[in-house]
C-alpha cells in the first residue's frame, strides 16, 4: 500500500523567510502533484512533477521530485501572507485492480505571519 | 485548463434523507471521475472510482448502498448519500481525468460540496 507523507505538518513562519516542505512516498512513482488548499475551498492545483529530476517553479515556490529518493519538495522563497493554506502533495500510482490513483499527502498547514 | 464543475456547493439536509451531487467535465470526456472525501483538517481520502457505463469501483470501508454513483455519460458522474446522517457531514470533492490533454491523464478537481446533516 502507498503511503505518503508530508513534513512538516504545521508551519508557521515569518513574512520573508524561506522554508521547505517535504513529501516522502514508499513505492515506486514517476508522478507527482502539489496542491494548494484555502479554507472552505477545493483544491487548487500547483505543480505536476512528471519525472525524475523535474524542477518547476512560479512565483515564490518552487517543486522538485527525485524518484530515486521518493521524495518531492516545495520551497517557499521569501514568504508573503497571501501564501497561508494547505499544502497537498500526491503521488499518482497505477494499480492493476483499480486503474490509476491519487495518494494525498496529510497536508501542510502554513501560517505567514507578518 | 480543463474545467469541471461540481453541484451544489452547499447543501443542508436533515437526517434520513438524501441528497445528490453532481460532477461535470465542461470541455472535455472523462471515462473516470473520483469521488473525495475530506473532513475538517484531514487530508482527501478517495471514496471511490467512477467507471463510464460500468460499476463503480469503491475503496475499502465504503458502503457502496450508502454512496450511490452514477457515471451514466462521459461527461458527468452523481454520487447520491442516502439516508444521510450526522457522520456524513464533510466536504465532498469530485474530479475527472482528462486522458487527451497533455500532459494525459492529469485529475482535474471540482469546487467540493459541502454537506450538513441535522
Amino acid at each position: 500500500e502507498l503511503k505518503v507523507e508530508q513534513n512538516p505538518l504545521f508551519l508557521s513562519m515569518q513574512e520573508g523567510k524561506n522554508y521547505t516542505i517535504y513529501c516522502n512516498y514508499s513505492t515506486t512513482s514517476d508522478r507527482l502533484y502539489w496542491y494548494r488548499q484555502d479554507p472552505g475551498k477545493s483544491l487548487e492545483s500547483l505543480f505536476v512533477l512528471l519525472s525524475n529530476g523535474a524542477v518547476k517553479q512560479e512565483g515564490r515556490l518552487m517543486a522538485s521530485l527525485d524518484t530515486k529518493a521518493r521524495l518531492s519538495t516545495l520551497h517557499i522563497t521569501a514568504a508573503v501572507h497571501d501564501l497561508s493554506a494547505t499544502y497537498f502533495c500526491a503521488v499518482d500510482m497505477w494499480e492493476e485492480t483499480s486503474g490509476s490513483r491519487l495518494t494525498f499527502g496529510e497536508g501542510t498547514q502554513l501560517t505567514v505571519n507578518p | 485548463g480543463a474545467v469541471v464543475s461540481q453541484h451544489p456547493s452547499w447543501v443542508i439536509c436533515k437526517s434520513g434523507t438524501s441528497v445528490k451531487i453532481e460532477c461535470r467535465s465542461l470541455d472535455f470526456q472523462a471515462t473516470t471521475m473520483f469521488w473525495y472525501r475530506q473532513f475538517p483538517k484531514q487530508s482527501l481520502m478517495l471514496m471511490a472510482t467512477s467507471n463510464e457505463g460500468s460499476k463503480a469501483t469503491y475503496e475499502q470501508g465504503v458502503e457502496k448502498d450508502k454512496f450511490l454513483i452514477n457515471h451514466a455519460s462521459l461527461t458527468l458522474s452523481t454520487l447520491t448519500v442516502t439516508s444521510a446522517h450526522p457522520e456524513d457531514s464533510s466536504f465532498y470533492i469530485c474530479s475527472a481525468r482528462d486522458q487527451r490533454r497533455v500532459p494525459k491523464n492529469i485529475q482535474y478537481f471540482g469546487a467540493g460540496t459541502r454537506l450538513s446533516v441535522l
